[in-house]
């Protein structure tokens, strides 16, 4: 059973570059899309974006100027950068696989980190 | 982008009650809607795609349906596991927005 554990700096100041990382274990990373979701706490999701094991990847258009979503298919791991964070980027956030077609469920999910931007 | 609403926000029920929330998009996604369990401090839990298919190992207490703009989350039998906060998603088109929710508590 495929398994996502993240890792990364939790607490940012404002301005700087979040950078999460997520490892994907006992199962494939190619023929899949590997997704970020985030959730500021007390609130609901919202999804970051999504990207396919060749690296071909789609942006919450919210995020787009300071998003980077990256695969490296050589560790099985799966990278978040987001530059030029604010208070506003305090959440916790999960990696996710995503199947592939039309419907793209998240079926297996990270344990989340919660990322704090305080000055 | 299209937006996703739920309805409703939160509500109180009891063991062995049927529950159903209704998420509703703001324009067509044909059948390209997920439904997801939270409890809280853990990651959501896929339950439905697809708008009505049961991911393997969800109990079949818990049905979708739905088309189009409209859809619904049904618990046939609450159980005591089952209070947590239901989340649906479109993946018609991007961003694959996510609904604001409902919390279902005793």
């Amino acid at each position: 059973q495929v398994q996502l554990q993240q890792w990364g700096a939790g607490l940012l100041k404002p301005s700087e570059t979040l950078s999460l990382t997520c490892a994907v274990y006992s199962g494939s990373f190619s023929g899949y899309y590997w997704s970020w979701i985030r959730q500021p706490p007390g609130n609901g999701l919202e999804w970051i974006g999504e990207i396919d094991h060749s690296g071909s990847a789609n942006y919450n258009s919210s995020l787009t100027s300071r998003v980077t979503i990256s695969v490296d298919t050589s560790k099985n791991h799966l990278s978040l950068n987001l530059n030029s964070v604010t208070a506003a980027d305090t959440a916790i956030y999960f990696c996710a696989r995503t199947l592939w077609g039309s419907y793209r469920p998240l079926d297996s999910w990270g344990q989340g980190t919660l990322v704090t931007v305080s000055s | 982008d299209i937006q996703m609403t739920q309805s409703p926000s939160s509500l109180s029920a009891s063991v062995g009650d049927r529950v159903t929330i209704t998420c509703r998009a703001s324009q067509y996604i044909n059948n390209c809607l997920n439904w997801y369990q939270q409890k809280p401090g853990i990651a959501p839990k896929l339950l439905i795609y697809a708008a009505s298919s049961l991911q393997g190992g969800v109990p079949s207490r818990f049905s979708g349906s739905g088309s189009g703009t409209d859809f619904t989350l049904t618990i046939s039998s609450l159980q005591p596991e089952d209070f947590a906060t239901y989340y649906c998603q479109q993946t018609y088109s991007v961003p694959r927005s996510f609904g604001p929710g409902t919390k279902v508590d005793i």
